[in-house]
């Protein structure tokens, strides 16, 4: 099957401080990537659409400026947390479709951030 | 936008005993519904997925069922393994999204 590579796959850091987490398709060409958030117990929540040469798409509660996305290659997106506190800690994850509509969708391993 | 209701929130069987895991959506325009399973600290791996124009599909011990037209979907685990346990989510997508709305999962315990 298609390969999603995402790194870190853990981090930490301090109050205050922006991280950067970066999504791959390894074996495909990913026009959008799909960014999750998952707290503790809890299912994963759609963020963000990320599009491939544009602005991504996020979703109602979601803060734009705090959540930083660019996809600025058909293998790569990025999320940065910008200011990250305590509350933003959680598992993030991306995943792509490389078949499309309807079709598996690929997740990358997730990035568990820490923000003490 | 969708809206995926899924239960139980916890399921604890007997190993060889079959699992029900039920959800119900809101968009009649949803057409694919995959299952996952998620161990923890892990990604979410496809277990089983079924589109709109099917009712019902099988691999080996796993089973999906659907109704379009009460909206609803389940997952059946026959001859359950103490490796099966783990949270299991059901998904839906609608249309040409590809974005996924996620139950709110259910931890699967298979008592050996």
């Amino acid at each position: 099957g298609a390969v999603v590579s995402q790194h870190p796959s853990w981090v930490i850091c301090k109050s205050g401080t922006s991280v950067k987490i970066e999504c791959r398709s390894l074996d495909f060409q990913a026009t959008t990537m799909f960014w999750y958030r998952q707290f503790p117990k809890q299912s994963l929540m759609l963020m963000a659409t990320s599009n491939e040469g544009s602005k991504a798409t996020y979703e109602q509660g979601v803060e734009k400026d705090k959540f930083l996305i660019n996809h600025a290659s058909l293998t790569l997106s990025t999320l940065t947390v910008t200011s990250a506190h305590p509350e933003d800690s959680s598992f993030y994850i991306c995943s792509a479709n490389p078949g499309g509509a309807d079709t598996e969708a690929f997740f990358g391993q997730g990035t568990r951030l820490t923000v003490v | 936008g969708e809206n995926v209701e899924q239960h139980p929130s916890t399921l604890s069987v007997q190993e060889g005993d079959s699992a029900v895991i039920k959800c119900t959506y809101s968009d009649s325009a949803s057409n694919y519904f995959p299952w996952y399973k998620q161990e923890l600290g892990k990604r979410p791996q496809l277990i089983i997925d079924i589109r709109s124009n099917v009712g019902e599909k099988k691999d080996q011990r796993i089973a999906v069922t659907l109704n379009k037209t009460a909206k609803h979907f389940s997952l059946h685990i026959t001859e359950t393994q103490p490796e099966d346990s783990a949270v299991y989510f059901c998904a839906a997508t609608q249309g040409s999204a590809r974005q996924l709305t996620f139950g709110s999962g259910t931890q699967l315990t298979v008592l050996p």
